[in-house]
């Protein structure tokens, strides 16, 4: 159980295009679902903290109108990087909190790696 | 903001030794988590600890939660190549739609 899938697992983009990143939890609703960016052998940096129904959360620093995110459903998030440039190259990674968690934990995708060229 | 140093930040050890990692916070934390990623993946979680002085364990993986639930450790007797990965402790922020505030991780290498 607590699956998370996400949608496509590598992309490759022109500078000054748009790339669509979709989650979605297999098997369990989730309440909130979360984007994070992590560079080569860092740790996971938080971007936004998304809410079924309602606006996402941004941490500061995260230009909203530049990762916009949609959280359709309770099993669908999407995160759309707008006009791509080479500096957005990263591997991203949402996660999901599913409504029956106590304790607040996380189940992870698998990951997207985006290049911008 | 809650804090939580993850120390060391690289561990190379060999087969059959014994290694631990430790997660430290001047904050209390309702439950904290362990998470274990390998390159190219997402991590994986495996455990939660919710009440202080808390010990559980995962075959070989014992986790700690400390009595004030500010810290916490995970030991893993007799490593394996297939233990290696990045090790990533969690705290749950508070009053935050349930965030997480991360370490900056463990690179663990086991050789054979």
């Amino acid at each position: 159980g607590a699956v998370v899938s996400q949608h496509p697992s590598r992309v490759i983009c022109k500078s000054g295009t748009s790339v669509k990143i979709e989650c979605r939890s297999l098997d369990f609703q989730a309440t909130t679902m979360f984007w994070y960016r992590q560079f080569p052998k860092q740790s996971l940096m938080l971007m936004a903290t998304s809410n079924e129904g309602s606006k996402a959360t941004y941490e500061q620093g995260v230009e909203k109108d530049k990762f916009l995110i949609n959280h359709a459903s309770l099993t669908l998030s999407t995160l759309t990087v707008t006009s791509a440039h080479p500096e957005d190259s990263s591997f991203y990674i949402c996660s999901a909190r599913p409504r029956t968690s106590g304790y607040n934990e996380q189940f992870f995708g698998p990951g997207t790696r985006l290049t911008v060229l | 903001t809650q804090l939580l140093e993850q120390s060391p930040q690289f561990l190379s050890i060999q087969e059959g030794e014994n290694l631990t990692v430790y997660c430290n916070s001047s904050s209390v934390f309702s439950s904290l988590q362990w998470y274990r990623q390998e390159p190219g993946e997402g991590p994986v979680l495996l455990v939660t600890v919710v009440t202080g002085g808390e010990v559980k364990k995962l075959k070989r993986l014992t986790f700690q939660f400390g009595d004030a639930r500010k810290d916490s450790s995970l030991h893993i007797t007799a490593a394996q190549p297939g233990d290696t990965g990045l090790y990533l402790c969690a705290g749950a922020v508070t009053d935050s739609w349930g965030k997480l505030q991360f370490g900056a991780g463990t690179q663990v290498v086991v050789t054979p």
